[in-house]
């Protein structure tokens, strides 16, 4: 399979755990992007990677979240103290450059409970 | 802010009829590519159809076709001869050199 895979889909935790989610990008994209989507609304941009630099993170993530992307190859979010208005989904996306379509996963779905 | 903007939460067509999305960005940059994708119920986003905003010429995809108006930053999708497997959210996004940005979706409704 040569898609954007992500793991887990599907995570549940209580509140004031740490989570982490890994996404594996389509080879020699260079391009990964973070991006966090509640139910009926468009995908927020999180934070994104040119190869294992991290160029930017919204300013609408708290301290909380962090993300890496060593070696430029797959990526880890981690969201500590996990707080219920966390509960999302969790969007993984490559691209092979910036002008070139995004390739998303499938998610992770997180209930914070 | 360099935002993008779906002016309609939901619309609604019948089958084989045509439908047009709207979508109204900002940027600052002149050189960008817009995007528009569709996420079927099971979640994953797919890619509906791509313009770079220095081409005049509007894309096309089969039964899928775009109208770029770069002036007034507008570019809409228009599904002609809609069918049952087009029900789904619908997402334009523009990328420029920075990160790729998304509205808040239509949500297209196929009445059979």
């Amino acid at each position: 399979d040569t898609g954007v895979s992500q793991d887990p889909r599907h995570k549940i935790t209580k509140r004031g755990q740490n989570v982490t989610f890994r996404c594996d990008p389509i080879s020699e994209h260079n391009r990964l992007y973070w991006y966090r989507q509640t139910l009926g609304q468009g995908p927020e941009f999180l934070t994104y990677f040119q190869n294992e630099a991290q160029l930017e993170k919204s300013r609408l993530l708290s301290d909380r979240f962090s993300a890496e992307r060593p070696k430029g190859s797959f990526s880890t979010l981690e969201i500590q103290r996990t707080e219920q208005g966390d509960s999302a989904m969790y969007l993984c996306a490559s691209s092979l450059t910036s002008a070139t379509e995004a390739f998303f996963g499938q998610g992770t779905r997180l209930t914070v409970v | 802010a360099q935002t993008v903007t779906q002016s309609q939460p939901e619309m609604s067509v019948q089958e084989a009829e045509t439908v047009t999305l709207s979508c109204t960005y900002d940027t600052s940059e002149s050189d960008y590519y817009l995007f528009w994708y569709k996420q079927p119920p099971s979640r994953q986003m797919i890619l509906v159809i791509r313009q770079e905003a220095y081409k005049q010429q509007n894309a096309t995809e089969n039964r899928f076709s775009v109208n770029f108006q770069k002036a007034a930053k507008s570019f809409s999708l228009k599904i002609s001869d809609s069918q049952l497997g087009d029900a789904a959210m619908y997402f334009c996004a523009r990328q420029g050199a920075q990160k790729l940005v998304f509205g808040q979706g239509t949500r297209l409704t196929i009445n059979p």
